[in-house]
């Protein structure tokens, strides 16, 4: 099993320009999660699903985007990028349920400048 | 609403020492409590969680963790330090009146074990 990945691993984007990450999950699992990693900050939720067709927001959602059209796939988009946008951002997945824990993707780096 | 602290932005170890990585949380309700780890330039990976039972909970790598209720703590520990333990250590929570399966992370601890 490949567990969760993530596409692309690098990005770097001019301010106002848009993309979108991929992340794909080959665990079956149900619910999925984006994050962000910023130093001194932890991670903190931007979106999550809880099964295919339902996201919610988490922590710090402003400015993105995201959508689970297949239970395997959770792509968090960037409208119009910003400099503060500039992060590590994490996908993780994990069984329905309480007291599950998450796996995490390798992550992309993506630079706004 | 749900928190943890980490109180320790590094902690420093010699090589064989015992090691302790601590986390204090606040939450309403009665609390799922994990540790996960994460190497340089790769996602976290799961270390350990208390759910429900024994105090004491045994993880992955030799690590293992005492859960205290009294002092709403979730201290991370390993008898023996070894250089390959360096690496970023995250406390995360569950409040169970949080309705679904988030979690909420600290800020993360860098621990470096000198050989």
């Amino acid at each position: 099993n490949a567990g969760v990945t993530q596409t692309p691993k690098f990005r770097v984007l001019k301010t106002g320009q848009s993309m979108t990450l991929l992340c794909a999950q080959d665990m079956n699992h149900e619910y999925m999660y984006w994050y962000r990693q910023d130093p001194g900050m932890g991670l903190r939720l931007i979106h999550y699903s809880v099964g295919e067709g339902t996201t919610a927001k988490g922590e710090v959602p402003d400015g993105y985007n995201v959508s689970r059209l297949k239970k395997q796939n959770f792509l968090l988009g960037l409208e119009s990028a910003a400099p503060s946008q500039t992060s590590v951002y994490f996908c993780a997945s994990s069984r329905a349920g309480e007291f599950h824990e998450q796996y995490f993707g390798p992550g992309t780096r993506l630079t706004v400048t | 609403a749900q928190s943890v602290a980490q109180p320790e932005d590094q902690v420093n170890v010699a090589e064989g020492n015992p090691l302790t990585v601590k986390c204090t949380y606040s939450v309403s309700g009665n609390p799922y409590l994990f540790w996960y780890v994460q190497y340089p330039n790769r996602g976290l990976q799961f270390l350990l969680k208390y759910i429900t039972g024994d105090n004491l909970v045994k993880g992955s790598y030799g690590f293992e963790a005492e859960f205290n209720k009294s002092q709403t703590s979730f201290h991370l520990k390993k008898p023996s330090a070894l250089v390959s333990d360096s690496a970023l250590y995250f406390c995360a929570v569950r409040d169970l009146n949080s309705g679904y399966s988030t979690l909420t992370f600290g800020k993360g601890t860098m621990l470096l074990v000198s050989p």
